[in-house]
């Protein structure tokens, strides 16, 4: 069945450094692939979108890859601050609606 | 404008109880989603429904779930008979279903269901 995997384990960062969260994709190729937001206790929030066709997409401090050949998108967040901490999710189109990851948390120290 | 919201946010329930979860949609939202989420897990997706067309139930893990959305607007999620497993955080999300399922979705709060 298809599949998102994202990193389970959280990633800790020092403020002011460039986070990196991974999300595979298997069994199935998504025409695009969306980032969401989550903080505890809340709905996720849409952060960026990035079709197939594109290699790279970027919104302020954000930044995301989709490399078909290693079926895998990169989410980039430079000069992380600690308002950055929260669960990231990444999420791929699928003939009936998102399949989605288990989301990574991200952790930036002051 | 008011975002998505959902009621109860919280509901305890005994095991064999039936419960009725609800959202209110983005006003002129034509796409409703249900997901669920468990401790740790990702989002799982549920039922969609789209304008008036037949909703796609596909991810409803049991006949002990439904879900209806009444004019297009307001959407109930049923759970009959309930077990300790379905205790997990039920999420709904709306979007303007113009683009099918890349469009952005704006999703509510939540429901926190716990299964005594």
């Amino acid at each position: 069945s298809q599949k998102i995997e994202q990193n389970s384990e959280a990633l800790n960062i020092q403020e002011g450094k460039t986070a990196t969260l991974t999300c595979n994709y298997t069994n199935y190729s998504p025409a695009y692939l969306q980032w969401y937001r989550q903080d505890p206790g809340r709905g996720p929030v849409f952060l960026l979108l990035i079709r197939e066709n594109e290699k790279e997409k970027r919104k302020e401090r954000l930044k995301v890859t989709f490399d078909t050949t290693l079926k895998q998108s990169l989410f980039h967040i430079t000069a992380s601050q600690p308002a950055d901490s929260a669960t990231y999710l990444c999420g791929g189109t699928g003939r009936r609606a998102l399949t989605f990851g288990s989301g990574t948390r991200l952790q930036v120290q002051p | 404008g008011a975002g998505v919201s959902q009621s109860p946010s919280n509901k305890v329930t005994e095991k064999g109880k039936d419960v009725e979860l609800r959202c209110d949609p983005i006003s002129g939202h034509t796409a409703l989603y249900w997901y669920r989420q468990s401790l740790g897990q990702g989002l799982e997706f549920l039922i969609y429904f789209q304008g008036n067309s037949a909703p796609d139930k596909s991810g409803l893990p049991s006949d002990r779930f439904s879900a209806e959305r009444t004019g297009g607007s307001v959407s109930t999620l049923t759970i009959q008979r309930t077990q300790q497993e379905d205790s997990a955080v039920y999420l709904c999300a709306s979007s303007p279903g113009l683009a099918g399922h890349t469009d952005t979705q704006y999703f509510g709060p939540g429901t926190r269901l716990t299964v005594l």
